[in-house]
């Protein structure tokens, strides 16, 4: 059981490109989310998905889409890099999506935007 | 809105000491609330989490956390530190009938000094 796999592990790149950041869980959880993390600020909520076709946004959405065509998939795109999008990226999942349910998550991609 | 403190950003304690990482929270509403473990480049785990009943939790590893609503706190302990238990540890907040709206702390690292 693999849980929630995140690729890539690390990527630099450059100002002004794109890429995203693949996520996938294989428990057929319902609910997921994306944050970035940052020292000293903990986890803040980019975009999360309640169920396939289902989107919405939290509390960082600039600069990020996502969508979500199938339960296990939940891809973070990257329009335009910037040098404040250097952080480490975590995808999470979770059952359902009510809010006495601990989340599982990835472990992590590494940017740097130069 | 919810939010978390974590009094510490950096806690040391000798093997064998009792650990004491410290969370307050506000919340407008009935919270849930929950500590997670990262150990270094990995996402994060589930130690333990307070939805209804018990005020006192007993998680994995030997931690538990004692709800106190008076207080608005939620303190994970555990009698005494080994070496693995050095890590960054995260307490997090979602409010009851909200959907998954998670808010955490910033961490606070365990260094545990043999």
């Amino acid at each position: 059981n693999a849980g929630v796999t995140q690729t890539p592990k690390f990527q630099v790149l450059k100002t002004g490109q794109s890429m995203t950041l693949q996520c996938a869980q294989d428990m057929n959880h319902e609910y997921m989310s994306w944050y970035r993390q940052d020292p000293g600020m903990g986890l803040r909520l980019i975009h999360y998905s309640v169920g396939a076709g289902i989107t919405d946004q939290g509390e960082v959405p600039n600069g990020y889409n996502v969508s979500r065509s199938t339960t296990e998939d939940f891809p973070l795109r990257l329009l335009s890099a910037a040098p404040s999008q250097t952080s480490v990226y975590f995808c999470a999942s979770s059952v359902s999506q009510y809010s006495n349910q601990p989340q599982h998550f990835g472990d992590g991609t590494r940017l740097s935007i130069l | 809105a919810q939010s978390v403190t974590q009094l510490g950003s950096h806690v040391s304690v000798s093997e064998g000491a009792l650990v004491l990482l410290r969370c307050n929270y506000s919340s407008s509403v009935p919270p849930y609330l929950f500590w997670y473990v990262q150990y270094p480049n990995q996402g994060l785990q589930l130690l333990l989490k307070y939805t209804t009943g018990a005020t006192l939790v007993k998680g994995i590893n030997g931690f538990e956390a004692e709800f106190k609503k008076s207080e608005t706190s939620f303190h994970l302990t555990k009698p005494s530190a080994h070496m693995s238990d050095a890590a960054e540890y995260f307490c997090a907040v979602s409010e009851r009938d909200y959907g998954q709206n998670f808010v955490f702390g910033p961490g606070t690292r365990l260094s545990v000094l043999p």
